[in-house]
């Protein structure tokens, strides 16, 4: 069974680092794309960065771009998410989720299948 | 950027009903087009990818259909367990983007 697990969130201040864990088990994670999700609590979703199987191809949305980093250890099947100079629009949960495969064949490195419970991130004075 | 668009943004209906949500994209995005349930404090599940595809688990009663700009899913013989929110979203290109999302109601 394929289990995300998130952990790293709470609350930090304007302009501080947070740095996001993703444990992953009950696959072989080093030939999974992952992705990054976000949700501002009571509204919708937004897409946040992604990161190919091996680690070297990585995308992130306009909103967090140049302050967000992903990376993956893939010895300890454990996916990253580096957050520096956060701002108070970055409050949301964050979720880790699992692409289909990292074939770009139909785009299946971007079918999400498996999503992590989230980690609340609240960024706040 | 690609803008998904849901419709409407919510609905109410009985147990047993037939309801249908639909999804615009402001440009063609082929058949890359997944939909998500996700109950209240609960993360999003995956339940059809490819516009028609249903994810490993999901039952029929869920389906999808549509190409190109237009996408609709529809849940026939609603349950108790199927009343939450729905979101699409396109894969074609990035970023990835999601629909504002169509909250089902009981009645």
């Amino acid at each position: 069974e394929v289990q995300l697990v998130e952990s790293g969130g709470g609350l930090v201040q304007p302009g501080g680092s947070l740095r996001l864990s993703c444990s992953a088990s009950g696959f072989t994670f080093d030939t999974y794309n992952m992705h990054w999700v976000r949700q501002v609590p009571g509204r919708g979703l937004e897409y946040v960065s992604a990161i190919g199987s091996d680690g070297r191809n990585t995308f992130y949305s306009g909103s967090v771009k140049d302050r967000f980093t992903v990376s993956r250890d893939n010895s300890k099947s454990i996916l990253y998410l580096q957050m520096t100079s956060l701002r108070p629009e970055d409050t949301a949960v964050y979720y880790c989720v699992k692409a289909q495969s990292s074939s770009s064949s139909e785009n299946s490195h971007r079918v999400f299948d498996s999503w992590g419970q989230g980690t609340l991130v609240t960024v706040s004075s | 950027d690609i803008q998904m668009t849901q419709s409407p943004s919510s609905l109410s209906a009985s147990v047993g009903d037939k309801v249908t949500i639909t999804c615009r994209a402001s440009q063609d995005i082929s058949n890359y087009l997944a939909w998500f349930q996700q109950k209240p404090g609960k993360a999003p599940k995956s339940l059809i990818h490819a516009a028609s595809s249903l994810q490993n688990g999901v039952p029929s009663k869920f389906s999808g259909s549509g190409s190109g700009t237009v996408f609709t899913l529809t849940i026939t013989g609603l349950q108790p367990e199927d009343f939450a929110t729905y979101y699409c979203q396109q894969y074609a290109s990035q970023p990835l983007s999601f629909g504002g999302g169509t909250k089902v109601e009981i009645k």
